[in-house]
């Protein structure tokens, strides 16, 4: 089975708008964590947000908020008011294990922010 | 500090040749990671070293790949006997104690022919 799961290969959203982009994963970790990282066109990964499997609250930096749903196993990124800039591929990931040194990526999505 | 810095940005070399990149971790980061991302995917596990030590391959890692940290600072990543199957951009990133987020280099770009 896949540990990430991103099934939106592609998401427009238009200027000043929020956009929810998805992510579900698989672990049978009790401890573990989610990341999502930005790679816009010029290649650079860019960490934006991360939530710990114990973390009772809602993970948010700036625009960007993580919807943590533990027993529906999934991680949905929040980007609100959406700006030109957001147009990137952006990337669910996790970390698990009892040293949580393996790390796994989803096959990202493409956000288009539109004018 | 600016980053994760890696070295070469490009390389071009033909299948059977050994190829190694350098990467260079942002200075107070103890931990430091080796990923390979081909077109299309998400980035891809290789390996993670703590300080100086090995401490996590991928069980999909070819022994033709080698990595070192000498010093627990820079490290290196070989591949060996190349194939064209190698061909994608290998990513360093690295991590300062005790937090799990990763701060990525540009990445070197290989191309095997």
């Amino acid at each position: 089975a896949q540990k990430i799961t991103q099934t939106q290969p592609g998401m427009f959203v238009q200027e000043k708008e929020a956009v929810t982009l998805d992510c579900t994963y698989d672990t049978s970790d009790q401890s573990y964590g989610l990341f999502w990282y930005k790679q816009p066109s010029s290649g650079e990964m860019i960490f934006l947000i991360y939530q710990g499997s114990y973390d009772e609250q809602n993970a948010t930096e700036g625009r960007y908020s993580l919807n943590f749903q533990k027993a529906r196993k999934s991680a949905n990124l929040v980007i609100s008011a959406s700006q030109l800039g957001d147009s990137a591929m952006y990337f669910c990931a996790m970390r698990e294990g009892n040293t949580g040194n393996q790390f796994y990526f989803g096959t990202g999505t493409s956000l288009t922010v539109i004018p | 500090d600016t980053g994760v810095s890696q070295d070469p940005r490009h390389k071009i070399t033909k299948r059977g040749q050994n190829v190694t990149f350098r990467c260079d971790p942002i200075s107070e980061h103890n931990r430091l990671y080796w990923y390979r991302q081909t077109l299309g995917q998400g980035p891809e596990f290789l390996t993670y070293f703590q300080n100086e030590a090995q401490l996590e391959k991928s069980r999909l890692l070819s022994d033709r790949f080698s990595a070192e940290r000498p010093k627990g600072s820079f490290s290196t990543l070989e591949i060996q006997r190349t194939e064209q199957g190698d061909s994608a951009m290998y990513l360093c990133a690295s991590s300062p104690a005790r937090r799990y987020e990763q701060y990525f280099g540009p990445g070197t770009r290989l191309t095997v022919t």
